[in-house]
């Protein structure tokens, strides 16, 4: 299958600062990724859908302002948390899509914001 | 709106045995996919199978299969000869043939956590 790779898989950060959080598709192109956030035993939650070239489109219930995506070419898209706090401490896995519709997944950043 | 229910939170095996996670969903597409993941304590998501739902046949890889029933939209999983490698958490997940930003976007189950005993 396709490889998509995650960078950091964990990050510790002082509340106030901001982290940014890289996923990569190596040997595929994607104009579409996505970024979920997870909590221990749960489902995966969409936080947005980001497209190549375009802006992100944002779930209901996440602020746009807080967590800034950018996908600037077909391979990479990034998630910025900005001014983190203890609240936004959680998982964070992004996926890329390819064009049989079959999301891959990274390995997931930890994110603990003290 | 699309969604998709597992209604086994947690299930165990023994080694070698043979499990079915069960996996129900509601959706208003006629084509469409369907996919099974598992996520090992590793948390990294793999893709475990995927199922088209114009093909009557049901999808085989390995020791895993499905038992797609369209009319019912039901979507089990059948893990045949259980090793302990299979212990992990499983996902049911549905994308959306919709066009624009949400095309491709996965609807998940609730997940069910699978423990494979010796």
């Amino acid at each position: 299958g396709a490889v998509v790779s995650q960078h950091p898989s964990w990050v510790i950060c002082k509340s106030g600062t901001s982290v940014k959080i890289e996923c990569r598709s190596l040997d595929f192109q994607a104009t579409t990724m996505f970024w979920y956030r997870q909590f221990p035993k749960q489902s995966l939650m969409l936080m947005a859908t980001s497209n190549e070239g375009s802006k992100a489109t944002y779930e209901q219930g996440v602020e746009k302002d807080k967590f800034l995506i950018n996908h600037a070419s077909l391979t990479l898209s990034t998630l910025t948390v900005t001014s983190a706090h203890p609240e936004d401490s959680s998982f964070y896995i992004c996926s890329a899509r390819d064009l049989a519709n079959i999301q891959y997944f990274g390995a997931g950043t930890r994110l603990s914001v003290l | 709106a699309q969604t998709v229910t597992q209604s086994q939170p947690e299930m165990s095996v023994q080694e070698a045995e043979t499990v079915t996670l069960s996996c129900t969903y509601d959706t208003s597409e006629n084509n469409y996919y369907l996919f099974w993941y598992k996520q090992p304590p590793s948390r990294q998501m793999i893709l475990v199978i995927r199922q088209e739902a114009y093909k009557q046949q049901n999808a085989t890889e390995n020791r895993f299969s499905v038992n797609f029933q369209k009319a019912a939209k039901s979507f089990s999983l059948k893990i045949s000869d259980s090793q302990l490698g299979d212990t992990a958490m499983y996902f049911c997940a549905h994308p959306t043939n919709a066009g624009g930003t949400s095309y491709g976007k996965l609807t998940f189950g609730q997940g069910t956590i699978l423990t494979v005993h010796p």
